[in-house]
């Protein structure tokens, strides 16, 4: 696809069930990215990947939260056990060399967690 | 600190009028890059405009221009002429090149609303 894709759109889970989000990246980029939007807390920095360099995890709030990145392109963000707190968006944007003055990051439309 | 401020929570513009949208943001890094995104109420993140703090002239995108300050710290965001379709949540973000993770800094975003 052209854009940035992320599935699925909404999943409703139970409080300490694990769940897990994708992401695929506008192809050919490199540097893919993991946020989460949430109204208390407005747009916080998750993970990020670049190529094959380990990922900065600098942003997870706990480790129940992890990411992986498959062959540079597809990824996966798990959250394990979770939490009321948990509920938010979850954004996904890629970037096409993850640096540089003008590497722009292109979002995906999200996917909203609830936790009952 | 907040890194990114947007004071303005809600604003109205009647159409078919320019707006100008606050954002100043606090940083130490002498290379920084600030970006403007449009969020409607499908949940996309839609990319505006950028500004290198080493650009000489603001920056222009169609209907979007950015009042860049460096002095000032600030990075205003302008809207002319605008549209019914204007209507939605508004975004400034910075990167910081010392920031190896190369994440955005967003702002708590204001809302637009255009009246017809």
């Amino acid at each position: 696809g052209a854009g940035v894709s992320q599935s699925p759109s909404n999943k409703v889970t139970e409080k300490g069930k694990d769940v897990e989000l994708r992401c695929d990246p506008i192809s050919g980029h490199t540097a893919l990215y993991w946020y989460r939007q949430s109204l208390g807390q407005g747009l916080e920095f998750l993970i990020y990947f670049q190529g094959n360099s380990a990922p900065d995890k600098s942003g997870l709030p706990s480790d129940r939260f992890s990411a992986e990145r498959t062959g540079g392109s597809v990824s996966t963000l798990t959250i394990q056990r979770t939490q009321q707190e948990d509920s938010a968006v979850y954004l996904c944007a890629s970037s096409l060399v993850g640096g540089g003055a003008r590497d722009t990051q292109y979002f995906g439309p999200g996917t909203r967690l609830t936790v009952l | 600190a907040q890194k990114i401020t947007q004071t303005q929570p809600g604003m109205f513009v009647q159409e078919k009028e320019a707006v100008t949208l606050d954002c100043t943001y606090d940083t130490s890094d002498p290379s920084y890059g600030l970006f403007w995104y449009k969020q409607p109420s499908s949940g996309e993140m839609i990319f505006l405009i950028y500004q290198g703090s080493y650009d000489q002239q603001n920056a222009t995108e169609g209907r979007y221009s950015l009042n860049f300050q460096k002095a000032r710290k600030s990075a205003n965001l302008v809207i002319s002429a605008s549209q019914l379709g204007d209507s939605a949540m508004y975004f400034c973000a910075m990167r910081e090149a010392l920031n190896a993770g190369n994440m955005l800094t967003f702002g708590g975003g204001t809302r637009l609303m255009v009246k017809p």
